[in-house]
Parts: structure tokens; C-alpha cells; sequence
């Protein structure tokens, strides 16, 4: 069935590094790949996204990138800072209401 | 703030006990849904709709039911809740099918005991 793996499941970088979150998903319906990002006790929120026909999306630190041939798609943040230590969900949407979510990435940024 | 709401932001309720959680949105979207969300799963969908009394089944609907009569309200109920329903259940609302991303809610913390 769909599925979509996310790794690592826990992350831990150095202040000022850059860390990278990747996601592999298996239905080649999927057109529309969220990131959100949750802190503690927090709603996730939607941080990124990127469409099928892009490759590749930026917004200030963070950037996502997608590969359709091999179906998967990162999420990299550079010069991590304390506040983005979080739990990161990448998603799939396969259209017809159906977004399939990854388990999550929990990032610590060590000041 | 992000123009959805969800009430109780916490529960805890006795096995086989009825329970109803709230969602309520002033952005006027036509899209709600139910989510739960637990360690190793990430988020699984509960229910969604599309309208009002538009309805349909998710990934995980079994021993859940929802009721939207209104455009700003959808209701989630456990009929008969069960230790395995102990969840995070968040709320959420988009402009689409899933396609423009969700705006999610506060969250509501259910303890089955």
C-alpha cells in the first residue's frame, strides 16, 4: 500500500551545521510533498512545500528537494539555530484526500 | 489565532464511555479533518469532509463517527472508547483536498483509562 519512510528518526547537529531529514514515498501519484514542522506539545505547522513539477524549493534556511524518478524527497536546513529543535513530518498527497505522512524526525540543535 | 479550534484541549474518559471532541474553524474552509497522531506513526487520518453532512471514511475510521452541520463545526465521537483510541487527535482544515496543505489545530490529548 502507500507508505512513506522518513529517516533518520532522530537527529542531533551542532548549532550552525546544517541538517538533512529524507523522505521516500511509493505511490508515483503523489504530486505534493508538505514538510511540517511540530514543536513541543505545539500543532505541526506547515513550513515547506513542493510540487512535482519542481526539483527544487527554497525559503531563507530551509530548502526541499525532489527526485520523482526515485521518489524521494529531503528537507535541508542550514545554520540550524536552538528554535528549529522540533519534530519534522514529510507527506505525500496522492490527491483524492489521501496524504500519507512519515513517522517524524525529531531534530536537536545543541547551542 | 490560526482560526481553528478544538475542544477539550485535554481528556481523560473511561473505557466504553461516549466521547466527543470539537473542532471549530472561522476561516470558512469547505475541507476539515480528524487526525490522530501517535509515537511511530506520525499523523493517520480519522475522517474527513468536504461539506456540510459531507462526510467519508480514513486510514483508521473503525470505532470513530463524525457530524458536520455546520460549515465551522466537525464533531469527532468515540462511540465506545477504547484504551487504544489514548491518542493525540488534531483538527484540521485547507483551501483543498490536501493538495494546498492543512492548517492543524491546538490538539486534543485523550486518555483512555
Amino acid at each position: 500500500g502507500e507508505n512513506v519512510e522518513q529517516h533518520p528518526s532522530t537527529l542531533s547537529v551542532q548549532e550552525g551545521d546544517s541538517a538533512v531529514i529524507k523522505c521516500t514515498y511509493s505511490d508515483s501519484a503523489s504530486n505534493y510533498f508538505p514538510w511540517y514542522k511540530q514543536e513541543l506539545g505545539k500543532r505541526p505547522q506547515l513550513i515547506i512545500d513542493i510540487r512535482s513539477n519542481v526539483g527544487e524549493k527554497k525559503d531563507q534556511r530551509i530548502a526541499v528537494t525532489l527526485n520523482k524518478t526515485a521518489k524521494h524527497f529531503s528537507l535541508h536546513i542550514t545554520e540550524t539555530q536552538p528554535e528549529d529543535s522540533a519534530v519534522y513530518f514529510c507527506a505525500a498527497d496522492l490527491g483524492g484526500f489521501k496524504t500519507i505522512f512519515g513517522a517524524g524526525t525529531r531534530l536537536f540543535v545543541k547551542a | 489565532d490560526a482560526g481553528i479550534t478544538q475542544s477539550p484541549r485535554h481528556k481523560v474518559t473511561e473505557t466504553g464511555t461516549p466521547v466527543t471532541l470539537r473542532c471549530h474553524q472561522t476561516e470558512n474552509h469547505r475541507y476539515m479533518y480528524w487526525y490522530r497522531q501517535d509515537p511511530g506513526h506520525g499523523l493517520r487520518l480519522i475522517h474527513y469532509s468536504y461539506g456540510v453532512k459531507d462526510t467519508d471514511k480514513g486510514e483508521v475510521s473503525d470505532g470513530y463517527s463524525v457530524s458536520r452541520s455546520k460549515t465551522e463545526d466537525f464533531l469527532l465521537t468515540l462511540e465506545s472508547a477504547t484504551s487504544s483510541q489514548t491518542s493525540v487527535y488534531f483538527c484540521a482544515i485547507s483551501e483543498g483536498t490536501g493538495e494546498y496543505g492543512y492548517t492543524f489545530g491546538s490538539g486534543t490529548r485523550l486518555t483512555v483509562v
